[in-house]
């Protein structure tokens, strides 16, 4: 079992949905959850961060985050063809000196005009 | 403020010749990480370092690779000798120490080896 699972995708949306993007992890003990934004031939970007259970919302985006059942979602509302890109999930992990992003492998995003 | 620098942006170089790829990190952060990128199997973590100190080199794929970080601002990812399986995208990231912090990537070097 990979420790950080998303879909791989493409999933498309038409302009202006909401995109809803998911993610399930495998340790417990995870505390910090990060979601990255990468553009074709670009470095993945931070978009948001979560840390506590519930949502926490950035403008268009919200990072919702389950502990109990190891899950964490993005959802991006009035999505727009810019929003087009491959949206990272990763998991922290931490304890001793063991300070690390398990990534998943991505999901293409893909906003139809 | 400067993010993440990588050097070179773009290296073309035939199998067999030595690849040196040059990181620095953001001024303060005190944790620094080496990744690879492919389609095939995604972001992967070659190594990080700690306060210099390398912590978890278990990413590294094989002895061809090696890194170093010989003070707080500047970090190499050397490969010797290259071979083409090694054509991907290095990504180098750094993070203030303490945990539960995001990484901040570099624009990465696209690495190709003829």
């Amino acid at each position: 079992q990979k420790e950080v699972e998303q879909n791989s995708g493409p999933l498309s949306v038409p302009e202006g949905a909401i995109a809803s993007l998911n993610c399930t992890y495998s340790d417990r003990g995870s505390q910090s959850f990060f979601w990255y934004r990468q553009y074709s031939g670009k470095s993945p970007e931070l978009i948001m961060s979560i840390y506590s259970n519930g949502d926490k919302e950035d403008g268009r985006f919200t990072a919702q985050l389950n502990k109990a059942s190891q899950y964490v979602s993005l959802l991006i509302r009035d999505s727009q063809p810019s929003d087009s890109a491959t949206y990272l999930c990763a998991v922290g992990i931490y304890g001793g000196a063991t300070n690390k992003l398990i990534f998943g492998t991505g999901t293409l995003l893909a906003v139809q005009p | 403020d400067a993010g993440v620098i990588q050097s070179p942006r773009h290296e073309v170089t035939e199998m067999g010749q030595e690849v040196t790829l040059r990181c620095k990190p953001i001024s303060g952060h005190n944790s620094l990480f080496w990744y690879r990128q492919t389609m095939m199997r995604g972001l992967e973590l070659l190594i990080y370092f700690n306060n210099n100190v390398p912590i978890d080199d278990s990413g590294m794929p094989e002895d061809r690779f090696s890194a170093k970080m010989p003070n707080a601002s500047f970090s190499t990812l050397k490969i010797q000798p290259s071979e083409p399986r090694d054509s991907a995208v290095y990504f180098c990231a750094s993070t203030p120490r303490g945990g539960n912090q995001p990484q901040h990537f570099g624009d990465g070097t696209r690495l190709s080896i003829l």
